[in-house]
């Protein structure tokens, strides 16, 4: 099946820096990418869908500036958590879209880790 | 409101014995259903999909049901296993304007005990 490769699977790093967290689709192309940040014992939150070569739509409450997304190609989207405070710790999890599958299936990562000291 | 709603939140059983998960949703309009199974600290994965159709999906030893009149799903699961152990995700697809939404039910925590 189709399979969508998200990295890191962990990374901690202090307060107050950046972090990349990259998302590829890896044998479809991914017109549309989903970002979800998930607290422990907790469902998926939507953060954020990313169009390629367009700007993402953020969910209401999430902060544009804090979580960059970025979808520069059909098979690639990043999430940068900017100035990362120990609040933002959290699983955020990748999902992409075959549009050319089974009726638009969403195709999983799995998962990062982001903890911030 | 586009919401779906799981029960129960969490599920505790033995080794070997059947469950059955359900799932109400209000969304509209419906393009298809998913069940997904996420193990602890990994992304989901889809066990099942169901479009307006169909009925019922088996999955080796899960089983989804869908009925779309009472905009009900159930996920069956045979025989337990310890490894069944997970968070079991209902996702109902909407496709309108050209655009697919995803409406995520809040989960269902399954323990299997030996």
């Amino acid at each position: 099946g189709a399979v969508v490769s998200q990295h890191p699977s962990r990374v901690i790093c202090k307060s107050g820096t950046s972090v990349k967290i990259e998302c590829r689709s890896l044998d479809f192309q991914a017109t549309t990418m989903f970002w979800y940040r998930q607290f422990p014992k907790q469902s998926l939150m939507l953060m954020a869908t990313s169009n390629e070569g367009s700007k993402a739509t953020y969910e209401q409450g999430v902060e544009k500036d804090k979580f960059l997304i970025n979808h520069a190609s059909l098979t690639l989207s990043t999430l940068t958590v900017t100035s990362a405070h120990p609040e933002d710790s959290s699983f955020y999890i990748c999902s992409a879209l075959n549009v050319a599958g089974v009726t638009g299936e969403l195709f999983f990562g799995e998962g990062s880790r982001l903890t911030v000291l | 409101k586009n919401q779906v709603e799981q029960s129960p939140q969490s599920l505790i059983i033995l080794e070997g014995k059947n469950c059955t998960l359900q799932c109400n949703y209000t969304v509209s309009p419906f393009s298809n259903l998913r069940w997904y199974k996420q193990d602890t600290g990994r992304g989901p994965v889809s066990l099942t999909i169901m479009t307006f159709s169909e009925n019922t999906k088996s999955n080796g030893r899960y089983t989804a049901t869908l009925d779309a009149d009472t905009k009900q799903s159930s996920l069956h699961i045979t025989a337990s296993q310890l490894s069944d152990s997970a968070s079991y995700i209902c996702v109902v697809t909407l496709y309108t304007s050209g655009t697919y939404k995803y409406i995520f039910g809040t989960g269902t925590r399954l323990k299997v005990l030996a």
